[in-house]
């Protein structure tokens, strides 16, 4: 089975502007999570989305959104970019069930400037 | 507020030596534990996941769990310097699907 595959790998923006990261989970996996790493706060759970739901919610502001189409591909949306939003965003696929396994895809590098 | 504490490092070990990771958690309520390894760059991938008090053994690695103590550890044997990685604590309680990361240990492990 392939992998969880995230697009773009890297991405630079500047203040203000707005920025969508995109996520498809592992063939069959339901669920999607998304994670913010950085290297002062380590990795920090965004929003988790399941059947086009979101069904939890990290500590993050309303600029972080998401949203999960039909098919479970998933799309992490910061507005209004600020410099401490650069990041390591990850993606991380499972079949939906409570305590599983999460498996994480490559990540999406942003950096704001 | 729910926390993953995990052993400061950096820690090195000599190659072929057992290498030691801690974790403590406070919420009593936690059910999954994971280990994940992470190269500088790259992003978080499985070793380990345990479920039930005790250990949990696949290959070099061995996963220990203690909810009496709130605890949860990895022992890497016979180490290798492609060992050399952060390892991360995760921990993921009651219905949530979130996971709760440690701030993670970087292990090096010194041919």
């Amino acid at each position: 089975k392939a992998g969880v595959t995230q697009t773009p790998r890297y991405l630079i923006k500047t203040r203000g502007q707005q920025v969508t990261l995109s996520c498809s989970p592992i063939s069959g996996h339901r669920s999607v999570s998304w994670y913010q790493q950085t290297p002062g706060q380590g990795l920090q759970f965004l929003f988790e989305y399941f059947s086009e739901t979101q069904r939890n919610k990290g500590n993050f502001p309303g600029r972080f959104s998401g949203r999960q189409f039909s098919n479970s591909r998933s799309e992490m949306n910061v507005s209004t970019l600020e410099l401490g939003d650069s990041a390591l965003y990850l993606c991380a696929s499972s079949q939906g069930t409570s305590g599983e396994t999460q498996y994480f895809g490559p990540g999406t590098r942003l950096l704001v400037l | 507020q729910k926390e993953v504490e995990q052993n400061s490092g950096p820690l090195s070990v000599p190659e072929g030596a057992i290498a030691s990771l801690n974790c403590t958690y406070s919420d009593r309520v936690s059910q999954s534990f994971f280990w994940y390894r992470q190269y500088s760059g790259k992003s978080p991938e499985l070793i380990m996941s345990i479920y039930s008090n005790g250990d949990k053994e696949d290959g070099r690695f061995t996963a220990q769990l203690n909810k009496a103590s709130q605890y949860v550890s990895l022992l890497i044997r016979d180490s290798q310097p492609s060992d050399s990685a952060t390892y991360l604590c995760a921990v993921n309680s009651g219905s949530a699907r979130q996971l709760t990361f440690g701030s993670g240990t970087q292990l090096t492990v010194l041919p």
